[in-house]
């Protein structure tokens, strides 16, 4: 069985720039997270989709945060302008709903410069 | 609000040794609760979970947990370390109202010692 997919594994760029995420879920899982996790700290909850919709993004800073999941499949996570403090790795998960267990991608890793 | 304190940041045990890593969550009812292992370089993968039932749970790799309410603990153990366990934990806490909903610890790393 094909894992959680995500790309690029490594990006970097300068401050003020623009990036994007993509994610793949394991097929069938309908619930979606974007998990950030900055070194030296646990992941924390982006957003989590259910099939296309958002069920939570409280904790997106949606001033230059932004996430789609079109089609109920894979899904797109982009900043837009990046800080510095945006440097983390980017952690796509996936579920089946009510299970509680996180089939998480290897993360992409971004650096700001 | 719920949250997960991991109090060690880094444990160092020799190979062949008992390891207990600790976590303590704060939840207004009981939760559901979960370890994941991370490697370097990989994502997050399950040990076990705790949902209701048998206080003990067994998991992957050798690995069991305790759920004790009165502690509001949920605690790591492994009778006996192998180098391959070298990783970073983290323990996680479910929100009820929402299954789908988890909340991370801050991590505990791993190194074992040959």
């Amino acid at each position: 069985e094909a894992g959680v997919a995500q790309s690029p594994r490594y990006k970097i760029i300068e401050k003020r720039q623009s990036v994007a995420f993509w994610c793949n879920p394991i097929s069938g899982h309908a619930t979606l997270y974007w998990y950030q996790q900055i070194l030296g700290q646990g992941p924390k909850l982006l957003i989590q989709f259910q099939n296309n919709g958002v069920v939570d993004d409280s904790q997106l800073p949606k001033d230059r945060f932004s996430a789609e999941r079109l089609k109920g499949v894979d899904s797109t996570l982009k900043i837009q302008p990046a800080k510095l403090e945006d440097s983390a790795v980017y952690l796509c998960a996936s579920s089946f709903p009510n299970t509680g267990e996180l089939f998480f991608g290897e993360g992409s890793r971004l650096t700001v410069l | 609000a719920q949250s997960v304190t991991q109090p060690d940041i880094h444990i160092t045990v020799s190979e062949g040794a008992s390891l207990e890593l600790r976590c303590n969550y704060s939840y207004g009812a009981t939760p559901y609760l979960f370890w994941y292992v991370q490697s370097p370089g990989q994502g997050l993968q399950l040990l076990l979970k705790y949902f209701s039932g048998d206080t003990l749970v067994q998991g992957i790799k050798g690995f069991e947990a305790e759920f004790k309410r009165s502690q509001s603990s949920f605690n790591l153990r492994k009778p006996s370390v192998h180098w391959s366990d070298a990783a970073e934990y983290f323990c996680a806490v479910g929100a009820t109202y929402n299954f789908n909903k988890f909340y991370f610890g801050s991590g505990t790393k791993l190194n074992v010692k040959p």
